[in-house]
């Protein structure tokens, strides 16, 4: 089977820019999540998702950053606009009731501002 | 407010020898545990996870970890280590109700291995 599969893998782009990052998580998970890891924050979650809809979004840094869920298959993490401070790795993970709550991540987006 | 204390920032071995990273959570009742590992430039690969029952569970790699109620404490451990097991390991904690499944994550453990 697939795994949670991220794109883009890498992005550089420019201060102010949009940036929107893609996941499609494994087939048959209800709970999507997606998470930040920086040197100093480590690993943090931004925003979970539960039958599409998004149940605690208290992660999420600032009004630049929106999360959707449009269907079972695919989410998207808009940045609007990008600064510098957010170039970071954004992982993208999903779970369902009968897998045991393991948490599946994808192999995370390396976004790069400058 | 579940968290997870991982104490070692960077930990070195050589290789051959055993290993055991520390990982303490706190939660209000029986967590699920993970242990994650990163190699560098690469995702997250889940090495192993206590939901219940037997509190020694087997992970990949030749990795073990025991869950002591008593301690808070979910320890990683393998007898022999390997140079590929160079990586950073994550210990995470997620609760068991449906609000409460996301994880939460320690700062990580950097693991370097000398030859």
């Amino acid at each position: 089977d697939a795994g949670v599969i991220q794109s883009p893998r890498h992005e550089v782009t420019e201060m102010g820019q949009e940036v929107t990052l893609r996941c499609k998580p494994i087939s048959g998970h209800d709970y999507l999540f997606w998470y930040r890891q920086t040197m100093m924050r480590g690993l943090e979650l931004l925003i979970y998702f539960n039958n599409n809809v998004p149940i605690d979004d208290s992660g999420m840094p600032e009004d630049r950053f929106s999360a959707k869920m449009p269907n079972a298959s695919f989410s998207t993490l808009k940045i609007q606009p990008s600064e510098p401070r957010d170039s970071a790795v954004y992982f993208c993970a999903s779970t369902s009731t009968g897998s045991g709550n393991t948490i599946y991540f994808g192999e995370g987006s390396w976004l790069t501002v400058v | 407010a579940q968290s997870v204390t991982q104490p070692d920032i960077h930990i070195t071995v050589s290789e051959g020898a055993s290993l055991e990273l520390r990982c303490n959570y706190s939660y209000g009742a029986t967590p699920y545990l993970f242990w994650y590992v990163q190699s560098p430039g690469q995702g997250l690969q889940l090495l192993l996870k206590y939901f219940s029952g037997d509190t020694l569970v087997q992970g990949i790699k030749g990795f073990e970890a025991e869950f002591k109620r008593s301690q808070s404490s979910f320890n990683l451990r393998k007898p022999s280590v390997h140079w590929s097991d160079a990586a950073e390991y994550f210990c995470a904690v997620a609760g068991r109700s449906g609000s409460a499944r996301q994880l939460t994550f320690g700062s990580g453990t950097q693991l370097t291995v000398l030859p």
